[in-house]
């Protein structure tokens, strides 16, 4: 059975820094794409990152880039999302999803950027 | 970046109905196109993948088609389970971008 555990979330000041983690099981992880999605409050789902199986290219939207950073371990089975400068509106619950076309989701960790 | 718009934002049925849910892109998204389902306090579960193709484990009541920019999601007989929130999703370029969502209510 794909698991997909994220960890890391919580209450963040505007401008600081906060690290998600997403520890996967039940599928061989080096073998897939991986990708972080979120989900403001009471709003739509928007695409946050991707990364290649073996972790060497990255994707971004324009809301993003430059502030996050997705990287993974393939060897501890964990997918990375660093968010810096962090801003009011990425307050959202963000989950970990498996390939770019999402089959599979954690059950999602709640950020919350606010002084 | 590719805009999906979703259609309609809102449905009230009744248990038994046929209902359908839209998405049209901004371009030509090559049958790249998937549909989620969401209850309140859960993650979103994929129902059908690449158009018209459906997960593992989801009822065949589910369908979905559509080709260029038009797409559909179709629930042949809704059963109470069903009332929830759907959304729509292009992975044909990056940034994938997501329909707003339809919220399916019980008349």
């Amino acid at each position: 059975e794909v698991q997909l555990v994220e960890t890391g979330g919580g209450l963040v000041q505007p401008g600081r820094s906060l690290k998600l983690s997403c520890v996967a099981s039940g599928f061989t992880f080096n073998n897939y794409w991986m990708s972080w999605t979120r989900q403001a409050p009471g709003k739509g789902l928007e695409w946050v990152a991707s990364i290649t199986n073996s972790g060497g290219s990255t994707y971004y939207p324009d809301s993003v880039k430059g502030r996050f950073t997705i990287s993974r371990d393939n060897a501890q089975n964990t997918l990375y999302l660093q968010m810096n400068s962090l801003r009011s509106e990425d307050t959202a619950t963000y989950y970990c999803t498996r390939l770019a076309s999402a089959d599979y989701w954690g059950q999602g960790v709640m950020v919350t950027v606010s002084s | 970046d590719i805009q999906m718009t979703q259609s309609p934002s809102f449905l009230s049925a009744s248990v038994g109905d046929r209902v359908t849910i839209n998405c049209k892109a901004s371009q030509n998204i090559n049958k790249y196109l998937n549909w989620y389902q969401q209850k309140l306090g859960e993650a979103p579960k994929r129902l059908i993948y690449n158009t018209n193709n459906l997960q593992t484990g989801i009822p065949s009541r589910f369908s979905g088609s559509g080709s260029g920019t038009d797409y559909t999601l179709t629930i042949s007989s809704l059963q109470p389970e069903d009332f929830a929130t759907y959304f729509c999703l292009q992975h044909n370029s990056f940034p994938n971008t997501f329909g707003a969502g339809t919220k399916l209510e019980l008349k």
